[in-house]
């Protein structure tokens, strides 16, 4: 089955630790999206990719931090620069660069900082 | 920068009565897409208008596209309890911003039967 998939789902972290957040799509597509949501915040994006090795900021990304060495992954940092970490992560992921078509969401992974 | 307003932020309907979310843009779109999250899921594309003034439907959902391609509506008829969710309208960036969406904040929708 194609998608993509994020791990963990749950994750809890003491403060001051750096997090790292997986996101896998065996899609083929060519763009990553990491996307964070907030209660009543909607869907504030932290950081994209259009190809492998580039990527792009969002309107979020100080405290954050990203990779993209492979085209099927890009997996996300939460920095102990990040002053409330605590949120729902979404990755997505479409299938041409360049050209904003329908995006595909991962399950989601919700992090705790205690 | 470009941004994405959508209004309103929750509704609560009863079962059996309409609804519509509202989505404007700052700027003229290329095209809008329409996304649903059920609670506690990830958000799911529902459909993407390109055309000035396009209508489409999916069942009890409409879906409009303005002549300016700045605004959009959903609407829903006769609402049903598994119509619940969250409805996000979303735009692409130009230029510098092309390859991302701007996101609206969404209008959280409740139906009690």
């Amino acid at each position: 089955d194609g998608g993509i998939t994020q791990s963990p789902k749950y994750l809890f972290r003491k403060e001051g630790q750096n997090v790292t957040l997986s996101c896998e799509q065996n899609l083929n597509h060519d763009a990553m999206y990491w996307y964070r949501q907030d209660p009543g915040q909607g869907l504030r994006l932290i950081y994209y990719s259009q190809i492998v090795n580039d990527f792009q900021k969002g309107d979020i990304a100080e405290g954050y931090s990203v990779s993209r060495e492979k085209k099927e992954s890009f997996p996300l940092t939460v920095t102990s620069a990040q002053k409330n970490p605590t949120a729902f992560y979404l990755c997505a992921s479409s299938l041409v660069a360049g050209v904003t078509g329908e995006l595909f969401f991962g399950e989601g992974s919700r992090l705790t900082v205690l | 920068g470009q941004q994405v307003m959508q209004i309103p932020q929750y509704q609560h309907v009863q079962e059996g009565e309409d609804f519509t979310t509202y989505c404007n843009s700052s700027t003229t779109l290329s095209n809008i897409q329409w996304y649903k999250q059920r609670p506690g899921g990830h958000p799911v594309f529902l459909i993407q208008l390109v055309k000035s003034g396009e209508v489409k439907k999916q069942k009890r959902l409409t879906f409009q596209f303005g002549e300016a391609k700045k605004n959009s509506s959903l609407h829903i008829t006769a609402t049903q309890t598994t119509d619940v969710g969250t409805y996000f309208c979303a735009g692409p960036g130009r230029g510098s911003t092309l390859g991302r969406l701007y996101f609206g904040r969404g209008t959280q929708l409740t139906v009690w039967p």
